[in-house]
């Protein structure tokens, strides 16, 4: 079964800082997707960005990008110019590839803090 | 307004007193899916549906019910639900499965006493 892992259950960033969370996973499947959700205080889980496994470069969205290193399993999320609002939980989420790819699984979470 | 909607938002309810949550989507979606979510735990896949008719068992389908007679709906239903079902329950929805984004209501938190 896969699994994600996310090792830091809470960090934090000085505003207009870089911070980089991690996130690492368990699969023996080659085709499958990668997601980062954020989760403010609203409890609304908003999609950040995603990856697929067999493109090698890595996905940016504006201030959010992902370190992606398939043969590690690894999938960081790095945010620069951190801003208040990016304060919230973040989870790293798992889909295996095809029809069997049904669900999504999430690691554990991490709760960043933004410090003004 | 693309959205996932779900009710209630809020609920506190005793042991074994039936009870159904709904969702509802309106962007024709294909696939929709339960999860709950508890603390250090992440979010955990309830029951899936791949379309009207087709529902599966997720990670934790215990204790729960789901059906899908029109593609835009998918109540939760816990027949007789359980201290330990006390948890934040998210319905989410995506037109297809792989890369497509799912998109999630706005959470429903349900105490069970």
């Amino acid at each position: 079964a896969q699994t994600v892992t996310q090792s830091q259950p809470e960090m934090s960033v000085q505003e207009a800082e870089t911070v980089t969370l991690s996130c690492t996973y368990d699969t023996s499947e080659s085709d499958y997707y990668l997601f980062w959700y954020k989760q403010p205080p609203s409890r609304q889980m908003i999609l950040v960005i995603r990856q697929e496994a067999y493109k090698q470069q890595n996905a940016t969205e504006n201030r959010f990008s992902v370190n992606f290193q398939k043969a590690a399993k690894s999938f960081s999320l790095k945010i620069s110019d951190s801003q208040l609002g990016d304060a919230a939980m973040y989870f790293c989420a798992y889909r295996r590839g095809g029809a069997s790819g049904s669900r999504l699984t999430f690691g554990e979470g991490t709760q960043l803090t933004v410090n003004p | 307004e693309a959205q996932v909607t779900q009710n209630p938002r809020y609920l506190i309810t005793v042991t074994g007193k039936k009870l159904t949550v709904t969702c509802s989507q309106n962007m024709n979606h294909e696939y929709m899916s339960w999860y709950r979510q508890d603390p250090g735990l992440g979010l955990r896949q309830i029951y899936y549906s791949m379309n009207v008719e087709v529902t599966d068992k997720g990670d934790v389908p215990e204790g729960y019910k789901v059906s899908r007679k029109e593609k835009r709906n998918f109540p939760l239903i816990l027949e007789s639900p359980s201290p330990n079902q006390t948890s934040l329950y998210f319905c989410a929805s995506s037109l297809k499965l792989g890369i497509y984004e799912q998109y999630f209501g706005p959470g429903t938190r349900l105490t069970v006493t």
